[in-house]
């Protein structure tokens, strides 16, 4: 089955510095991979997502993330982080054949002024 | 557009009591699902459906029970609450794959469930 690793509970980070948070999953053949933001007492929102192609994903915001099948990883970074940035960042992967979406334990970003 | 609602956003139980979270969605999403999300743990999958009279378990679905009578609602029924079950639900809908999508879900704004 498939799983997926956030190391980091939490990313204390100040305005304007740069900021990644880690994210592994377990190897499948084929797989889809979402990142999500959550804002304070909200649902889930999609931030960007890998489904094939480039493996470099971005969002409207500035986020970035990078599809790596060697190392199984896709870190969600960011080059100047803003304290609207301030939220939780979940990690998500599906297989090719599943609908399920599998998540990880949540990464929380704390931007300081 | 309304997107996925969930009913009630804050409920208070006593254990052994039993109640339904109601969850909608207008989009007309084939797959629909329910997470509940626990401090540290992430969003664990309880039940899902990828149509209407069609369900299944998930990676937590004991003590959970689902239906799927029409396309638009996907209830979420605890029989017999209990302390563990204390926790912030979350239902979220999506196409289905084949048909233009990738698996994106779309997510309601949660049920704050206490069990005491």
């Amino acid at each position: 089955a498939q799983s997926v690793t956030q190391l980091d509970s939490q990313v204390p980070v100040f305005e304007e510095a740069p900021v990644e948070l880690r994210c592994n999953y377990s190897s499948s053949v084929s797989v889809y991979l979402f990142w999500y933001v959550q804002y304070p007492n909200q649902g889930l929102q999609l931030l960007l997502k890998y489904l094939s192609g480039s493996t470099l994903v971005k969002s409207i915001n500035g986020f970035e993330a990078e599809f790596n099948k060697s190392q199984t990883s896709f870190h969600l970074r960011k080059p100047s982080v803003h304290i609207s940035d301030t939220a939780e960042y979940f990690c998500a992967v599906s297989d090719g054949s599943s609908y399920k979406l599998i998540f990880g334990s949540g990464t929380r970003l704390l931007v300081r002024p | 557009n309304a997107g996925v609602t969930q009913t009630p956003k804050f409920q208070v139980l006593k254990t052994g009591q039993s109640m339904t979270l109601q969850c909608a969605q207008d989009m007309n999403h084939e797959y629909m699902s329910w997470y509940r999300q626990d401090p540290g743990m992430g969003l664990r999958l309880i039940h899902y459906s990828v149509g209407a009279g069609i369900t299944d378990q998930g990676e937590v679905p004991n003590g959970y029970n689902v239906s799927r009578s029409t396309t638009e609602d996907f209830p979420l029924r605890l029989l017999s609450a209990a302390p563990s079950q204390t926790s912030v639900y979350f239902c979220a809908s999506s196409k289905l794959k084949g048909t233009g999508n990738t698996g994106e879900l779309f997510f309601g704004e949660g049920s704050r469930l206490t069990v005491l």
